[in-house]
């Protein structure tokens, strides 16, 4: 089985720095992904950690901690457009992902 | 290029029929994927395709619920005799290989009356 947590909401203000937490208990690990999604809109790639450390990618970084089953998804200089849902997804083996019910970011100006 | 497209965007049934739901993947991808998400929860993974055939249809819910690809193309998602619990938005992913990122369409969003 699988249990992945995130929180369910977080309010940042806009220019700030975010940070949100996953920790996941699976049976197998073979990657975590983070997906944003938009009110009604298809999930979008954000970012991919098979490895620990950090990935960088523009404004936003995702970190992984395999032996503490933790990952964060850090977003810098906060746009109004970063308000969305943020998916942590584990994938154990294969190909399937296994959601976590993802955290509803609300950027304020 | 094109993305992930989906139809219908939006289905009403009554309960009791039965529905189809169409993914047109991405094209060249192998790998084809249909989760569930339910109001408030994460997606569920239902099943896997890699070209045509569907090694893992561990996900799907009951015996109501079958899918199938033709070639390395078009997926329907078919749901018999739906019931209320199955309103859901039923997305599908693909993939250039299993291994590779999944990339989602919009999803079809399902209203059980």
């Amino acid at each position: 089985g699988q249990n992945i947590d995130q929180p369910t909401e977080m309010t940042a203000t806009e220019g700030a720095i975010v940070q949100i937490n996953c920790t996941y208990q699976t049976s197998g690990f073979n990657g975590l992904f983070w997906y944003q999604q938009h009110a009604g809109e298809a999930p979008t790639f954000l970012s991919y950690n098979v490895l620990d450390g950090l990935e960088e990618k523009g404004r936003f970084s995702s970190f992984l901690s395999r032996s503490k089953g933790y990952s964060y998804l850090l977003l810098k200089e906060l746009q109004m457009k970063d308000s969305a849902s943020y998916l942590c997804a584990v994938r154990e083996a294969g190909y399937a992902l296994n959601f976590g019910k993802g955290t509803s970011l609300l950027v304020t100006p | 290029g094109a993305g992930v497209s989906q139809s219908p965007s939006n289905k009403v049934t009554e309960k009791g029929k039965d529905v189809e739901l169409r993914c047109d993947p991405i094209s060249g991808h192998t790998a084809l994927y249909w989760y569930r998400q339910r109001l408030g929860q994460g997606l569920e993974f239902l099943i896997y395709f890699q070209g045509n055939s569907a090694p893992d249809k561990s996900g799907l819910p009951s015996d109501r619920f079958s899918a199938e690809r033709t070639g390395e193309s078009v997926s329907t998602l078919t749901i018999q005799r739906t019931q209320q619990e199955d309103s859901a938005v039923y997305l599908c992913a693909s993939s250039n290989d299993p291994q590779e990122t999944q990339y989602f369409g919009p999803g079809t969003r399902l209203l059980v009356l």
